[in-house]
């Protein structure tokens, strides 16, 4: 069946432009999550949605950064005023309930997101 | 607080051999434990996990154990292939949903 996708694959933008990142997670999934993979901070968790819930926000790392998801479906990633550290490649998981902590997180491709 | 410890790499290998990629844990509580792998130009897919002390996790070869004593989660496969050049990632989930992970092990195997 089909997996994770997330849109764009790529994106370039200026510093201080603001952009939206989606991710569309594998049908039936009720958890929903977003990583960040870069050079100097490896993986790091951004953001979790249970439904169309956030109940652990705790990894966004400014106010410029917020996330939503509805429909218990689609969710958009959103950095306002981008900044070069910004630069990263985004990425998003869905697992089938996202509790207990054992379920398997299935990942999408990412997006790559660079601020000139 | 919650961290994951895996050996630096890059490691190289020739087609055959054995490997191992260490990993340790911190975690409060009892974590879920889970190994990732990249392949290059792929996106990141589990490649095994254990949710339990003493469960032993596989898939295509490889293996690791959840040994509590040690806080250790080591990856290993008997004879390693060239498919199997990747970025391997150990990662927890320290009893919530957010996985933890590594910084990640590049592996290269030369035929």
């Amino acid at each position: 069946g089909a997996g994770v996708s997330q849109s764009p694959s790529n994106k370039v933008t200026e510093k201080g432009k603001d952009v939206e990142l989606r991710c569309d997670p594998i049908s039936g999934h009720t958890a929903l999550y977003w990583y960040r993979q870069s050079l100097g901070q490896g993986l790091e968790f951004l953001i979790y949605f249970q439904g169309n819930s956030a109940p652990d926000k705790s990894g966004l790392p400014s106010d410029r950064f917020s996330a939503e998801r509805t429909g218990g479906s689609v969710s958009t990633l959103t950095i306002q005023r981008t900044q070069q550290e910004d630069s990263a490649v985004y990425l998003c998981a869905s697992s089938r309930k996202g509790t207990g902590g054992t379920d398997t997180q299935y990942f999408g491709p990412g997006t790559r997101l660079t601020v000139l | 607080g919650n961290s994951v410890t895996q050996m630096e790499g890059p490691v190289t290998l020739s087609e055959e051999a054995f490997l191992t990629i260490n990993c340790t844990y911190t975690a409060t509580g009892y974590p879920s434990l889970f190994w990732y792998v990249q392949y290059p130009g792929e996106g990141l897919q589990l490649l095994l996990k254990a949710t339990k002390a003493d469960d032993k996790g596989s898939n295509k070869g490889f293996e690791a154990t959840y040994r509590k004593e040690t806080t250790s989660f080591h990856l290993e496969k008997g004879s390693v292939q060239v498919s199997d050049s990747a970025v391997y990632f150990c990662a927890l989930t320290p009893g919530s949903e957010k996985l933890v992970f590594g910084k990640g092990t590049k592996l290269t195997v030369n035929p």
